[in-house]
């Protein structure tokens, strides 16, 4: 596509629940990140996919947090039972690689906005 | 570890003035990337400019412009004729090259007042 698209933008869910964000980066990036952003502060780096790669999973805060991507296409970030404290914006970026190495910047989609009640 | 400092949280500026926005990076690396994005109040991040290490010259676009000190591992974002749109976060990043770790700094939110 022409930009990374993330689904839904916003997610209202409450305390306990699984949910799902999703996340379709530009086609032929095949590097992938997940960031976590709470109100007002920077970006947490949750997980990276690279290809068929094992992905760097050393950021995700608990179990309760996984993500999956299927090659080089879309991923999805699942976060189970919910916590008050998951709430943030779920930031989504793809890049360009090369030989197995970043070669450019990240593009962002706009976000996933989680709240949990 | 490679970190990243922004050390003014807030700062604005008047409408058409200028206004320097500062980073620090610690690394033992020679060969890397620096970026700055900003993050509009739609939340989408976007890259403002980039500097390759290896390059001496700093980068410029339109309006921004880097000071880019290697030695003292600076690199200060200027924002010419500030505009009403420019206002929203920017965050400084680095990253080494051929690495694949992005680390960014904690934001500036730059407001422009009229």
């Amino acid at each position: 596509g022409a930009g990374v698209s993330q689904s839904p933008s916003n997610k209202v869910t409450e305390k306990g629940k699984d949910v799902e964000l999703r996340c379709d980066p530009i086609s032929g990036h095949t590097a992938l990140y997940w960031y976590r952003q709470s109100l007002g502060q920077g970006l947490e780096f949750l997980i990276y996919f690279q290809g068929n790669s094992a992905p760097d999973k050393s950021g995700l805060p608990s179990d309760r947090f996984s993500a999956e991507r299927t090659g080089e296409s879309v991923s999805t970030l699942t976060i189970q039972r919910t916590q008050q404290e998951d709430s943030a914006v779920y930031l989504c970026a793809s890049s360009r690689t090369s030989g197995g190495y970043n070669t450019g910047e990240l593009f962002f989609g706009e976000g996933s906005r989680l709240t949990v009640l | 570890a490679q970190t990243v400092t922004q050390s003014q949280p807030e700062m604005s500026v008047q409408e058409a003035e200028t206004v320097t926005l500062s980073c620090t990076y610690d690394t033992s690396e020679s060969d890397y990337y620096l970026f700055w994005y900003k993050q509009p109040p739609s939340r989408q991040m976007i890259l403002v400019i980039r500097q390759e290490a290896y390059k001496q010259q700093n980068a410029t676009e339109n309006r921004f412009s880097v000071n880019f000190q290697k030695a003292a591992k600076s690199f200060s974002l200027k924002i010419s004729d500030s505009q009403l749109g420019d206002a929203a976060m920017y965050f400084c990043a680095y990253r080494l090259n051929y690495g694949q770790n992005f680390v960014f700094g904690p934001g500036t939110r730059l407001s422009v007042l009229p």
